[in-house]
């Protein structure tokens, strides 16, 4: 069965700061891998996804996320965030095949002026 | 035109009492699904269906049933409410059941038990 874990509950990070969002998956199968914004009172959306191919995926919002294999990762990236990037962000695998998308338990993005 | 739509979108009942939500999606996805959030964020699935064929039914009371009427519609009734079901219920959409596309989410439905 798959799962995902992702290492921080909060990150504060200053306005124009770059941010680092950390994911990390474990499958005995070949995943796809999401990354999932929820701002406040709202539902989820989509930012990227990985499927296969190239390992950098671009999302929306200028967001990016790597995905490595060996380090079964898939960490999301923003150069320079703003305030209006404070929300809720969270991780999901499927694995190929499968129905069922797990969620990570959520990473609280916090932009400070 | 909002792609996947749930109603109400707050719902404060009694314990004991009976509710439905509804969910609706026009993107024509062949999948949906119903989540639930609980006040630490965490998402668990509840249901999923396929073109009204029930796929994931997960560890859920039986309290709990959800109704596909057509592949756009997704329902979920709860019958004798406790309080330990107030949380935020949401409706997603996949184009296929392989859900490799990603999902689609609803705004939700905070449902308050008291």
């Amino acid at each position: 069965a798959q799962s995902v874990t992702q290492l921080d509950s909060q990150v504060p990070v200053f306005e124009e700061a770059p941010v680092e969002l950390r994911c990390n998956y474990s499958s005995s199968v070949s995943v796809y891998l999401f990354w999932y914004v929820q701002y406040p009172n709202q539902g989820l959306q989509l930012l990227l996804k990985y499927l296969s191919g190239s390992t950098l995926v671009k999302g929306i919002n200028g967001f990016e996320a790597e995905f490595n294999k060996s380090q079964t990762s898939f960490h999301l990236r923003k150069p320079s965030v703003h305030i209006s990037d404070t929300a809720e962000y969270f991780c999901a695998v499927i694995h190929t095949g499968g129905f069922k998308t797990i969620f990570g338990a959520g990473t609280r993005l916090f932009v400070k002026a | 035109d909002t792609a996947v739509s749930q109603t109400p979108k707050y719902l404060v009942t009694q314990m004991g009492n009976d509710k439905s939500i509804k969910c609706e999606q026009n993107l024509g996805h062949d999948t949906m699904y119903w989540y639930k959030q609980d006040s630490k964020k965490f998402l668990k699935i509840m249901f999923s269906y396929n073109n009204k064929e029930l796929i994931i039914n997960e560890t859920v009371p039986n309290r709990f049933s959800p109704k596909s009427p057509d592949k756009a519609h997704l329902n979920l009734h709860i019958n004798s409410l406790e309080l330990g079901d107030s949380a935020v219920y949401f409706c997603a959409s996949s184009q296929t059941l392989a859900a490799n596309y990603g999902y689609t989410f609803g705004s939700g439905t905070r449902l308050t038990v008291v």
